[in-house]
């Protein structure tokens, strides 16, 4: 089974500045896709952004972005500007090419200071 | 925008009794899907069902669970017996993936389950 690894329980960012949330997951795929999901408090959640692994150029979505370094197996998003309403629990998430099902991290709760 | 929806937000029941959650997938979505979180914990795939049947299922999945699409629209999972470790927040997915098996998977805002 894979895994997804987001070793930062909690992080806190000044309003206006740049959060960056790490993930690393183990695979021995080469054909997978990685997810950025946001969920606020409301607990719905809601995709930030996704990696195709055969994509080498690192996705962007406004003032999200991630740094993939596949070689690493890491995935990490940052969060430029920040705003209030980006806090809440972020999760990484992983899945094959072939496959179904989304595995996900524990989750990384941003909290935005005013 | 089209968005998952699910009913009830909310679902208190007594252990042994039987629940069914919910759930609008986005409508021209084939590929249907439950998780679950448990408080404090990953979320966590619970099924995935595509063509009226179930395409790929984990190991929490056993036979106090069922999902169905009754109609054009809805999509169930049913717990027969619920235990004290199926509260959780249940959340309710869809993709399209006419293509390739790429296509983002949307989430509905959960039921969360309280069983007493």
């Amino acid at each position: 089974a894979q895994t997804v690894t987001q070793s930062q329980p909690e992080m806190s960012v000044q309003e206006a500045e740049t959060v960056t949330l790490s993930c690393t997951y183990d695979t021995s795929e080469s054909d997978y896709y990685l997810f950025w999901y946001k969920q606020p408090p409301s607990r719905q959640m809601i995709l930030v952004i996704r990696q195709e692994a055969y994509k080498q150029q690192n996705a962007t979505e406004n003032r999200f972005s991630v740094n993939f370094q596949k070689a690493a197996k890491s995935f990490s998003l940052k969060i430029s500007d920040s705003q209030l309403g980006d806090a809440a629990m972020y999760f990484c998430a992983y899945k094959e090419g072939n496959d179904y099902k989304l595995s996900f991290g524990a989750g990384t709760t941003v909290t935005v200071r005013a | 925008e089209p968005e998952v929806t699910q009913t009830p937000s909310h679902q208190v029941t007594q252990m042994g009794q039987e629940v069914i959650l919910r759930c609008v997938p986005i409508s021209n979505h084939l590929y249907f899907y439950w998780y679950r979180q448990i408080l404090g914990q990953k979320v966590e795939f619970l099924v995935s069902f595509y063509n009226n049947e179930i395409s790929e299922k984990s190991e929490i999945f056993d036979d106090q669970f069922s999902v169905e699409r009754p109609d054009g629209s809805n999509f169930t999972l049913k717990i027969r017996s619920t235990k004290l470790e199926d509260s959780a927040m249940y959340f309710c997915a869809s993709s399209d993936q006419r293509v390739s098996s790429t296509d983002t998977q949307y989430f509905g805002p959960g039921t969360r389950l309280t069983v007493l």
